[in-house]
């Protein structure tokens, strides 16, 4: 088994202000995402990568940068941070070949 | 480009009872896996379901579904609602023949009643 490790779990910033998200896997999984989960919404990708130092953007992409500069951590950006931007923030990683999404708990993100 | 459609953002239904969720999808693939995640309070998503053949029922835990290309579904569906099945459920598809996207339907939430 393995885990995915989001910190933190709790985010607050200022409106404007850089902000970022990282997240941890040992389970080893090639291919990692960041998901914005806002209720009513769903999951909306904001970036994924297939494998260390690859960056894709997704359909959310706009307002954020990603990093991906080790095969187990995949970082999130927030250039600057916008009220309407609060939500649950989720990583995911999988292997390249098999299916299944593995989740991590989410950091939520709250702009003043 | 893909895309996954969840008409319900909340079902209620009485303990006992049966229930379905909708699931339809467009996508422009021909090979694509589809998937239920559930999402239980302050717990993160984790699988429920996943199926690549079509017209073959998968089930796990009490929930069932079967993937129906000619409708594009894959509906969710259990026969005896429990308490415990109140959660946030999630449709999705992936393309795992060559790209890595996930599409996620909208969600819906479950709310089980005694």
């Amino acid at each position: 088994g393995g885990i995915i490790t989001q910190t933190p779990k709790f985010l607050i910033g200022q409106e404007g202000q850089k902000l970022t998200l990282k997240c941890q896997q040992n389970f080893n999984h090639d291919t990692m995402y960041w998901y914005r989960q806002d209720s009513g919404k769903g999951l909306r990708l904001i970036y994924y990568s297939i494998t260390e130092n690859d960056l894709q953007k997704g359909d959310l992409s706009e307002g954020y940068d990603a990093s991906r500069e080790k095969k187990s951590s995949f970082s999130l950006t927030v250039t600057s941070a916008q009220k309407n931007e609060m939500a649950v923030f989720l990583c995911a990683s999988r292997t390249a070949s098999a299916e299944t999404l593995y989740f991590g708990s989410g950091t939520r993100l709250t702009v003043l | 480009g893909d895309s996954v459609t969840q008409t319900e953002g909340l079902v209620t239904v009485t303990e006992g009872l049966p229930v379905k969720l909708n699931c339809t999808y467009q996508t422009t693939y021909l090979t694509i896996a589809f998937f239920w995640y559930v999402q239980y309070l302050n717990e993160a998503p984790q699988v429920l379901l996943k199926s690549s053949t079509d017209n073959k029922r998968t089930e796990h835990q009490g929930f069932h579904a079967t993937l129906h290309k000619s409708s594009s579904s894959f509906h969710l569906q259990k026969s005896s609602a429990q308490l415990s099945d109140s959660a946030l459920y999630y449709c999705a598809l992936s393309d795992w023949t060559g790209g890595y996207k996930v599409v996620f339907g909208s969600g819906t939430r479950l709310l089980v009643s005694p």
